[in-house]
Protein backbone atom coordinates (compact mmCIF):
# COMPACT_ATOMS: atom_id res chain seq x y z
CA UNK A 1 0.00 0.00 0.00
CA UNK A 2 1.61 3.50 -1.00
CA UNK A 3 2.51 5.81 1.50
CA UNK A 4 2.90 9.62 2.18
CA UNK A 5 4.01 10.27 5.65
CA UNK A 6 4.87 14.48 6.54
CA UNK A 7 6.63 15.60 9.80
CA UNK A 8 6.39 17.72 11.96
CA UNK A 9 2.67 17.18 12.06
CA UNK A 10 2.47 21.05 13.45
CA UNK A 11 4.71 23.59 14.22
CA UNK A 12 5.22 27.11 16.01
CA UNK A 13 7.73 29.90 14.32
CA UNK A 14 8.07 33.49 15.35
CA UNK A 15 8.22 35.26 12.18
CA UNK A 16 11.68 35.37 10.34
CA UNK A 17 12.60 31.99 11.05
CA UNK A 18 13.14 29.41 8.46
CA UNK A 19 10.97 26.02 8.65
CA UNK A 20 11.75 22.93 6.96
CA UNK A 21 9.43 20.57 6.18
CA UNK A 22 9.63 16.74 5.30
CA UNK A 23 7.85 14.14 3.59
CA UNK A 24 8.70 10.58 2.80
CA UNK A 25 6.94 8.27 0.68
CA UNK A 26 6.43 4.40 -0.61
CA UNK A 27 4.42 4.47 -3.97
CA UNK A 28 4.73 1.53 -5.85
CA UNK A 29 5.70 3.38 -9.89
CA UNK A 30 6.28 7.28 -8.45
CA UNK A 31 5.81 9.61 -11.18
CA UNK A 32 5.72 13.26 -9.04
CA UNK A 33 5.24 14.30 -5.62
CA UNK A 34 3.41 17.61 -5.24
CA UNK A 35 3.23 20.21 -2.32
CA UNK A 36 0.16 22.36 -1.88
CA UNK A 37 -0.63 24.87 0.71
CA UNK A 38 -4.19 24.67 2.55
CA UNK A 39 -5.95 27.73 4.75
CA UNK A 40 -9.67 27.50 5.18
CA UNK A 41 -10.62 25.91 1.83
CA UNK A 42 -9.10 23.91 -0.88
CA UNK A 43 -5.83 23.30 -1.51
CA UNK A 44 -3.87 25.87 -4.02
CA UNK A 45 -0.98 24.35 -6.32
CA UNK A 46 2.66 25.16 -4.84
CA UNK A 47 5.35 22.85 -6.47
CA UNK A 48 5.45 19.92 -8.56
CA UNK A 49 8.64 17.82 -8.08
CA UNK A 50 9.35 14.68 -10.84
CA UNK A 51 13.23 14.72 -10.88
CA UNK A 52 15.82 14.32 -8.20
CA UNK A 53 18.12 16.95 -7.07
CA UNK A 54 16.33 20.06 -8.73
CA UNK A 55 15.45 23.00 -6.84
CA UNK A 56 12.26 24.46 -7.31
CA UNK A 57 11.71 27.77 -6.05
CA UNK A 58 9.03 30.63 -5.47
CA UNK A 59 9.93 33.47 -3.85
CA UNK A 60 10.35 32.40 -0.19
CA UNK A 61 9.42 29.00 -0.79
CA UNK A 62 11.58 26.61 -2.48
CA UNK A 63 11.39 22.57 -2.91
CA UNK A 64 13.32 19.79 -4.03
CA UNK A 65 13.01 15.83 -4.04
CA UNK A 66 15.11 12.84 -3.47
CA UNK A 67 14.11 9.60 -5.26
CA UNK A 68 17.14 7.63 -4.10
CA UNK A 69 15.85 8.04 -0.05
CA UNK A 70 12.53 8.53 -1.25
CA UNK A 71 11.48 12.49 0.58
CA UNK A 72 11.45 15.71 0.17
CA UNK A 73 11.32 18.89 1.57
CA UNK A 74 9.73 22.13 1.37
CA UNK A 75 11.66 25.06 2.76
CA UNK A 76 10.13 28.48 3.70
CA UNK A 77 12.55 31.47 4.62
CA UNK A 78 11.39 34.73 6.38
CA UNK A 79 8.72 33.05 7.74
CA UNK A 80 5.51 35.46 7.76
CA UNK A 81 2.13 35.09 9.17
CA UNK A 82 0.71 34.52 5.92
CA UNK A 83 2.46 31.24 5.80
CA UNK A 84 0.66 29.66 8.43
CA UNK A 85 -1.71 26.81 6.66
CA UNK A 86 -1.26 23.39 6.53
CA UNK A 87 1.23 22.16 3.94
CA UNK A 88 -0.02 19.12 2.14
CA UNK A 89 2.37 16.37 0.60
CA UNK A 90 0.86 14.12 -2.56
CA UNK A 91 2.31 11.26 -4.52
CA UNK A 92 1.24 10.63 -8.14
CA UNK A 93 1.78 7.02 -9.71
CA UNK A 94 1.85 5.74 -12.56
CA UNK A 95 -1.05 3.64 -11.83
CA UNK A 96 -3.48 5.96 -11.14
CA UNK A 97 -4.46 9.73 -11.10
CA UNK A 98 -5.37 10.13 -8.05
CA UNK A 99 -3.14 11.82 -5.76
CA UNK A 100 -2.18 10.06 -2.48
CA UNK A 101 -1.84 12.71 0.49
CA UNK A 102 0.17 12.71 3.24
CA UNK A 103 -1.32 13.99 6.98
CA UNK A 104 -0.08 17.70 6.22
CA UNK A 105 1.79 19.96 8.65
CA UNK A 106 -0.13 22.55 10.10
CA UNK A 107 2.53 25.80 10.54
CA UNK A 108 1.62 28.75 12.27
CA UNK A 109 3.44 31.73 12.30
CA UNK A 110 3.58 33.99 15.42
CA UNK A 111 4.23 37.94 15.08
CA UNK B 1 -4.11 28.32 -14.87
CA UNK B 2 -7.13 25.85 -15.02
CA UNK B 3 -9.99 26.27 -12.77
CA UNK B 4 -12.49 24.30 -11.08
CA UNK B 5 -15.56 25.08 -9.79
CA UNK B 6 -17.89 23.76 -7.08
CA UNK B 7 -21.00 24.14 -5.57
CA UNK B 8 -22.71 24.82 -3.14
CA UNK B 9 -19.29 26.26 -0.72
CA UNK B 10 -21.54 25.11 1.91
CA UNK B 11 -24.86 23.95 2.92
CA UNK B 12 -26.81 22.72 5.90
CA UNK B 13 -29.77 20.01 5.49
CA UNK B 14 -31.65 17.61 7.72
CA UNK B 15 -30.91 14.28 8.61
CA UNK B 16 -32.18 11.64 6.04
CA UNK B 17 -32.84 14.35 3.26
CA UNK B 18 -30.26 14.17 -0.31
CA UNK B 19 -27.53 16.41 -0.94
CA UNK B 20 -26.00 17.22 -4.29
CA UNK B 21 -22.70 19.04 -4.88
CA UNK B 22 -21.84 20.03 -8.25
CA UNK B 23 -17.71 20.16 -9.61
CA UNK B 24 -17.09 21.95 -12.44
CA UNK B 25 -13.89 21.88 -15.22
CA UNK B 26 -13.96 25.69 -16.41
CA UNK B 27 -11.05 25.67 -18.74
CA UNK B 28 -10.32 22.06 -19.54
CA UNK B 29 -11.97 18.78 -19.92
CA UNK B 30 -11.69 16.18 -17.59
CA UNK B 31 -12.62 12.67 -18.36
CA UNK B 32 -11.53 12.09 -14.71
CA UNK B 33 -12.46 13.98 -11.58
CA UNK B 34 -11.75 13.28 -7.53
CA UNK B 35 -14.06 13.69 -4.59
CA UNK B 36 -12.46 13.88 -1.34
CA UNK B 37 -13.17 13.82 1.96
CA UNK B 38 -11.43 15.84 4.79
CA UNK B 39 -12.26 15.70 8.65
CA UNK B 40 -11.24 18.56 10.95
CA UNK B 41 -7.49 18.81 11.27
CA UNK B 42 -6.84 15.81 9.35
CA UNK B 43 -5.76 14.97 5.54
CA UNK B 44 -7.85 14.66 1.92
CA UNK B 45 -9.14 11.22 2.01
CA UNK B 46 -10.05 10.21 -1.38
CA UNK B 47 -13.50 8.82 -1.85
CA UNK B 48 -13.69 7.89 -5.60
CA UNK B 49 -12.48 8.11 -9.32
CA UNK B 50 -15.42 9.79 -11.35
CA UNK B 51 -15.32 8.70 -14.89
CA UNK B 52 -17.16 10.46 -17.49
CA UNK B 53 -19.25 7.95 -18.94
CA UNK B 54 -18.84 5.20 -16.69
CA UNK B 55 -19.29 4.30 -13.47
CA UNK B 56 -17.29 5.90 -10.64
CA UNK B 57 -14.08 3.68 -8.58
CA UNK B 58 -15.07 4.05 -5.06
CA UNK B 59 -12.68 3.82 -2.34
CA UNK B 60 -12.69 0.83 0.26
CA UNK B 61 -15.19 1.50 2.67
CA UNK B 62 -17.06 4.32 0.71
CA UNK B 63 -20.61 3.09 0.37
CA UNK B 64 -21.46 3.63 -3.51
CA UNK B 65 -24.94 3.72 -2.68
CA UNK B 66 -24.94 6.69 -0.06
CA UNK B 67 -22.59 9.15 -2.14
CA UNK B 68 -23.55 8.78 -5.93
CA UNK B 69 -21.12 10.10 -8.51
CA UNK B 70 -22.12 11.43 -11.87
CA UNK B 71 -20.28 12.27 -14.22
CA UNK B 72 -21.84 12.97 -17.49
CA UNK B 73 -20.57 15.46 -19.72
CA UNK B 74 -16.35 16.35 -19.22
CA UNK B 75 -16.67 19.51 -17.31
CA UNK B 76 -18.93 18.44 -14.84
CA UNK B 77 -19.26 15.84 -11.89
CA UNK B 78 -21.41 15.51 -8.96
CA UNK B 79 -21.37 13.88 -5.79
CA UNK B 80 -25.13 12.94 -4.27
CA UNK B 81 -25.16 12.10 -0.64
CA UNK B 82 -28.02 10.10 -0.17
CA UNK B 83 -30.07 10.05 3.24
CA UNK B 84 -27.46 12.12 5.33
CA UNK B 85 -26.75 11.61 8.62
CA UNK B 86 -25.14 14.03 10.96
CA UNK B 87 -22.16 11.20 10.71
CA UNK B 88 -21.55 12.87 6.83
CA UNK B 89 -20.94 16.41 8.22
CA UNK B 90 -17.64 16.79 6.67
CA UNK B 91 -15.74 19.44 4.00
CA UNK B 92 -15.90 17.56 0.62
CA UNK B 93 -13.77 18.58 -1.93
CA UNK B 94 -13.39 17.64 -5.95
CA UNK B 95 -10.21 18.22 -7.92
CA UNK B 96 -9.73 17.67 -11.57
CA UNK B 97 -6.17 17.26 -13.37
CA UNK B 98 -5.59 17.07 -17.29
CA UNK B 99 -5.25 13.89 -18.90
CA UNK B 100 -2.45 14.58 -21.07
CA UNK B 101 0.40 15.86 -20.35
CA UNK B 102 0.72 13.09 -17.33
CA UNK B 103 2.96 14.78 -15.33
CA UNK B 104 0.32 18.05 -14.12
CA UNK B 105 -0.84 19.23 -10.76
CA UNK B 106 -4.43 18.66 -10.07
CA UNK B 107 -6.78 21.85 -9.57
CA UNK B 108 -9.65 22.08 -6.12
CA UNK B 109 -12.79 22.92 -5.81
CA UNK B 110 -13.11 25.29 -3.29
CA UNK B 111 -14.60 22.82 -1.15
CA UNK B 112 -18.55 22.21 -0.07
CA UNK B 113 -18.75 21.98 3.99
CA UNK B 114 -21.61 19.81 4.74
CA UNK B 115 -23.50 20.07 8.03
CA UNK B 116 -26.31 17.08 8.87
CA UNK B 117 -28.52 18.53 11.36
Amino acid sequence: EDKVVQSPLSLVVHEGDTVTLNCSYEVTNFRSLLWYKQEKKAPTFLFMLTSSGIEKKSGRLSSILDKKELFSILNITATQTGDSAVYLCAVLSNSGYALNFGKGTSLLVTP
Amino acid sequence: GAVVSQHPSWVICKSGTSVKIECRSLDFQATTMFWYRQFPKQSLMLMATSNEGSKATYEQGVEKDKFLINHASLTLSTLTVTSAHPEDSSFYICSARRTEPLNTEAFFGQGTRLTVV
